[in-house]
């Protein structure tokens, strides 16, 4: 099956600073990425959506400015969280549709637990 | 309303039962219905696509009623490994934007 990887999968900052998020589609091209966050016991809130080479639409209430996506290539978009805040520790996760498998099924990658202090 | 709604859950069950979770939605539009299992801590994993004329793999059954506009995911013979999040995933009007419920909760006990 299509395997997405993330990277970082742990990290702590200090709050104020920033943090980039890599995913990554490993054997498959990846028209579309999807940012996800989950606080525990919840469901996932889809953060934004990206597609390559263009700008990502932001869902409402996502500051786009302090979660700045990237999707530069079919293999790789990038979160950066800008100026993170206590309140930003969270699991990021995102997931990636493609050419492989059946259309439109996501896979998602390890996720990355971010906690800011 | 929710795009998406399941119950919550727990639903707590011994080994070797039946259990079956419903999801509805609310866009009847959708095309695209999805199971995922999530495991503590983990990311969403594809448990199995749901297609219009139902579906089976193994143990699992999912079936999509789009008069009623809601899946379900039955699970025969439970197993202990079986215990986790059951995430019902449906896409909306852009086939690009995928909606999760806010996932059920299942316990399977020896």
């Amino acid at each position: 099956g299509a395997v997405v990887s993330q990277h970082p999968s742990r990290v702590i900052c200090k709050s104020g600073t920033s943090v980039k998020i890599e995913c990554r589609s490993l054997d498959f091209q990846a028209t579309t990425m999807f940012w996800y966050r989950q606080f525990p016991k919840k469901s996932l809130m889809l953060m934004a959506t990206s597609n390559e080479g263009s700008k990502a639409t932001y869902e409402q209430g996502v500051e786009k400015d302090k979660f700045l996506i990237n999707h530069a290539s079919l293999t790789l978009s990038t979160l950066t969280v800008t100026s993170a805040h206590p309140e930003d520790s969270s699991f990021y996760i995102c997931s990636a549709t493609g050419t492989s498998g059946r259309v439109n099924e996501q896979y998602f990658g390890p996720g990355t637990r971010l906690t800011v202090t | 309303r929710k795009e998406v709604e399941q119950d919550p859950g727990p639903f707590n069950v011994p080994e070797g039962a039946t259990v079956a979770f419903n999801c509805t939605y609310s866009n009847s539009a959708s095309q695209s219905f999805f199971w995922y299992r999530q495991d503590c801590r983990k990311e969403p994993k594809l448990l199995m696509s749901v297609y219009s004329s139902g579906n089976e793999d193994g143990r699992f059954t999912a079936q999509l009623n789009r008069a009623s506009q809601y899946i379900s995911l039955l699970i025969r013979d439970s197993k202990l490994s079986d215990s986790a999040t059951y995430l019902c995933v449906v896409n909306g009007d852009n086939f690009n934007k995928f909606y999760f419920g806010s996932g059920t909760k299942l316990n399977v006990k020896p």
